[in-house]
């Protein structure tokens, strides 16, 4: 039982180029959530999803996209990477909130645009 | 939208003392759930403890117990017999219990969190 696997664990681009992290989970979770955090600020929400076919945006999506074909998969694509995205990058999943379970997180990326 | 604020950037406390981190949060739902999650320097983030809104009763886990102030919006975390391993950042975060009803939005709102340093 891995739990949620991200990859990379470390990653430079240069200004403009895309990139896809990947996140995986092997719990059967339905709910799936991307974070990033900055020094200072905590974490905060990019985008989550509640199912397979089913995302939504959170507090900071822009220059994101998130799809969810797979209950397993939930891959965080930069369009164009900018300077302002370096930042460390946590997934992380949930069974129903119903259950009171909280997220449990991968071990991040670290993703530095140049 | 909700907000999550721990007040205390810092604290530092003996080893083997009692220590408490703050948080206070603002929302307009009643139903909720309310964590704190440790981030030691390997990043990794591991949930320390949970409570849900409509219980009255403070969750506990070993050292680790909250203070659940509803009418307050108040959510301590008081770490007893303080360890060097519990040296750490902290976060407070929520998550609305309301999706599933077909309102509100799923993920967590976290604080800024608090860098507990421990003295040996």
């Amino acid at each position: 039982n891995a739990g949620v696997t991200q990859t990379p664990k470390f990653q430079v681009l240069k200004t403009g180029q895309s990139m896809t992290l990947q996140c995986a989970q092997d719990m059967n979770h339905e709910y799936m959530s991307w974070y990033r955090q900055d020094p200072g600020m905590g974490l905060r929400l990019i985008h989550y999803s509640v199912g397979a076919g089913i995302t939504d945006q959170g507090e900071v999506p822009n220059g994101y996209n998130v799809s969810r074909s797979t209950t397993e998969d939930f891959p965080l694509r930069l369009l164009s990477a900018a300077p302002s995205q370096t930042s460390v990058y946590f997934c992380a999943s949930s069974y129903s909130r119903g259950t009171n379970y909280g997220y449990t997180f991968g071990s991040g990326t670290r993703l530095t645009v140049v | 939208a909700q907000t999550v604020t721990q007040s205390q950037p810092e604290m530092s406390v003996q080893e083997a003392e009692t220590v408490t981190l703050s948080c206070t949060y603002d929302t307009s739902e009643s139903d909720y759930y309310l964590f704190w999650y440790k981030q030691p320097p390997s990043r990794q983030m591991i949930l320390v403890i949970r409570q849900e809104a409509y219980k009255q009763q403070n969750a506990t886990e070993n050292r680790f117990s909250v203070n659940f102030q509803k009418a307050a919006k108040s959510f301590s975390l008081k770490i007893s017999d303080s360890q060097l391993g519990d040296a750490a950042m902290y976060f407070c975060a929520y998550r609305s219990a309301y999706y599933e009803a077909g309102g509100g939005a799923d993920g967590l709102t976290f604080g800024k969190g608090t860098h507990l340093i421990i003295q040996p």
